[in-house]
């Protein structure tokens, strides 16, 4: 299995545009995570999807921050303005929910984001 | 409420001594336990997990992780350290009705030749 994917893997951008970091999830996985790393605030969740719907929210940052997965293959994190704050690694994960609670999360290599 | 707690946010050992990297939980249901390394520019690998079967539980290259109750603890250890365990380590439990995970802040772990 190729694993998560997430591209691009690096991104450079100005303040003030439009961000859109994208994710595969492993193949016959049907929950997906987004979270953020950055040194002050460690690992966050910023939102998850169980069969390609929002579940909980709450870790989304602001209205600036949203997020789709408009099919089981594939989910995109969108940042609409950028803020030079918003720099961080983002990282995507996904697990099956055949065994609930006790399912692995399985990670990209993340997305590092750098917005000047 | 579910959270976890590591103590030391660095830890220092010499190559070949013990590997002692601390996770306390608290959890409102019985929990799922999971430890995570992650090398530089890398994403998060699972060392290994504790899902209510034996209490000790062995992951990958070399490391185990003892479930205590009564400690509410889920310390992992390696008896030997290697330079290439130089990393951060990330303990987590899963949620109580959903499968989100909660982790902790993480502790890096270098190794001094």
């Amino acid at each position: 299995d190729a694993g998560v994917i997430q591209s691009p893997r690096h991104e450079v951008t100005e303040m003030g545009q439009e961000v859109t970091l994208r994710c595969k999830p492993i193949s016959g996985h049907n929950s997906l995570f987004w979270y953020r790393q950055t040194m002050m605030r460690g690992l966050e969740l910023l939102i998850y999807f169980n069969n390609n719907v929002p579940i909980d929210d709450s870790g989304m940052p602001e209205d600036r921050f949203s997020a789709k997965m408009p099919n089981a293959s594939f989910s995109t994190l969108k940042i609409q303005p950028s803020e030079p704050r918003d720099s961080a690694v983002y990282f995507c994960a996904s697990s099956s929910l055949a065994g609930g609670r006790r399912e692995t999360q399985y990670f990209g290599p993340g997305t590092r984001l750098l917005v000047l | 409420a579910q959270s976890v707690t590591q103590l030391g946010s660095h830890v220092s050992v010499s190559e070949g001594a013990l590997v002692l990297l601390r996770c306390n939980y608290s959890s409102s249901v019985p929990p799922y336990l999971f430890w995570y390394v992650q090398y530089p520019n890398q994403g998060l690998q699972l060392l290994l997990k504790y899902t209510s079967a034996a209490t000790l539980v062995k992951g990958i290259n070399g490391f185990e992780a003892e479930f205590k109750k009564s400690e509410t603890s889920f310390h992992l250890t390696k008896p030997s350290a290697h330079m290439s365990d130089a990393a951060e380590y990330f303990c987590a439990v899963s949620g109580s009705t959903g499968n989100q995970f909660y982790f902790g802040t993480g502790t890096s772990l270098t190794v001094i030749p």
